[in-house]
Formats: C-alpha cells, sequence, structure tokens
C-alpha cells in the first residue's frame, strides 16, 4: 500500500537553529498538507500545499515556517529559528484530490527543541 | 467547518461491535463526514466518510442519520489493535484544515 515518508523520526535541535523536516507524499497525489501535534494536545493544522503554492494555512504557520516543494518527490518544513514551544509532532500528508477523498499521514517526526 | 462533539471515552469488548457516536448539529450541506484515528502517537489514519449515503469499507461501517445532524461509526469486531483515538471531523476538504476534536478514546478489552 502506498504511504507517505517522513524522515527524520526524530529530530533534536537547539533553540534558534533552522530545521527542514522532510516529507515524500503519495506519488499521484497533488494536494500536500502539514500538520502538528504538542504533546498531550489535539493534532492542529499548519498549511495546506498546491501546484506549487500554499493555498491555505492557520494562524499558527507564522513567518517562521516555509514549505517548499523542491522537486518532484519531497516537501519539505522549514522552521527558520525555532522555539521550545515548536517542540512537537509533525505530521505531513497528501491526497489526492481535494474533496470526496480521504488525506493520507505519514507517521511524522517529533521535534524536540532544547 | 461544522463543529463536532464526541464521548470522551468508549470501553468495548473484544470482538463486539464498537459503536462510536458523534454529533454535527449545523453541518452544511456539501460538507463530509470523514473519521479518522490515531493510535498512540502515529499519525491520524483514514478510516471513511459519507456525505449522504451509509458507508462501508473493510475496515467499518459509517450511518448516516437522515438529516445529516449525527452519524455513528462502527467496527462491526472490535481487536485490541483497534484501541486508539476516534476522530469524527465535518469537512468540505479531504485534507485541508481538518479540525481535530478531542476525539473519543476508544479501549478495547479482552
Amino acid at each position: 500500500e502506498p504511504e507517505v515518508t517522513q524522515t527524520p523520526s526524530h529530530q533534536v535541535t537547539q533553540m534558534g537553529q533552522e530545521v527542514i523536516l522532510r516529507c515524500v507524499p503519495i506519488s499521484n497525489h497533488l494536494y500536500f498538507y502539514w500538520y502538528r501535534q504538542i504533546l498531550g494536545q489535539k493534532v492542529e493544522f499548519l498549511v495546506s500545499f498546491y501546484n506549487n503554492e500554499i493555498s491555505e494555512k492557520s494562524e499558527i504557520f507564522d513567518d517562521q515556517f516555509s514549505v517548499e516543494r523542491p522537486d518532484g518527490s519531497n516537501f519539505t518544513l522549514k522552521i527558520r529559528s525555532t522555539k521550545l514551544e515548536d517542540s512537537a509532532m509533525y505530521f505531513c500528508a497528501s491526497s489526492p484530490d481535494r474533496v470526496n477523498t480521504e488525506a493520507f499521514f505519514g507517521q511524522g517526526t517529533r521535534l524536540t527543541v532544547v | 467547518d461544522a463543529k463536532t462533539t464526541q464521548p470522551p471515552s468508549m470501553d468495548c469488548a473484544e470482538g463486539r461491535a464498537a459503536n462510536l457516536p458523534c454529533n454535527h448539529s449545523t453541518i452544511s450541506g456539501n460538507e463530509y463526514v470523514y473519521w479518522y484515528r490515531q493510535i498512540h502517537s502515529q499519525g491520524p489514519q483514514y478510516i471513511i466518510h459519507g456525505l449522504k449515503n451509509n458507508e462501508t469499507n473493510e475496515m467499518a461501517s459509517l450511518i448516516i442519520t437522515e438529516d445529516r445532524k449525527s452519524s455513528t461509526l462502527i467496527l462491526p469486531h472490535a481487536t485490541l489493535r483497534d484501541t486508539a483515538v476516534y476522530y469524527c471531523i465535518v469537512s468540505v476538504n479531504a485534507g485541508n484544515m481538518l479540525t481535530f476534536g478531542g476525539g473519543t478514546r476508544l479501549m478495547v478489552k479482552p
């Protein structure tokens, strides 16, 4: 079964450092998303991406965050200057269409900012 | 997206059907009912979705009331591996801006 893969599974970074989380969406999917989940809290939407541009973003997705699809397969989330409160599980997801279909989520990257 | 209400927790005996309710009284005509689950801290896993009609797949059945104000997810023969948090989400979109509430923590017991 096709799956969304995320690397690394766990990343530890120092406060103030830049971090890039990587995702390989399912190959024929057109819509890509990032979500995060702070430990013990709800899964929260960050951003959606289609046709090489951001289509929606939440209030969480401020100027510290950026997304990119640098080639035909990878989809990345960059956090420019990490803060302690950025520590969370970050989930990438993709879907073949915008409506009436399912989103496939990756297993997540646990980001720990120290 | 419309808001949903789910019981915070439920228990189910292994091998029995698990019936998870969800209220979405403010659902609008173009919004689908999606069910996802999350096992431990793994990524959310899609289960099923529907608009008006009842739906069934290899994992579960989704029963939507005629007025679409509530729905029930049915796991016909729950196993220990079905222990998870189950999220009912009402949305126009498949993956965009999904609102994960608190969900129902289903505990399947031997």
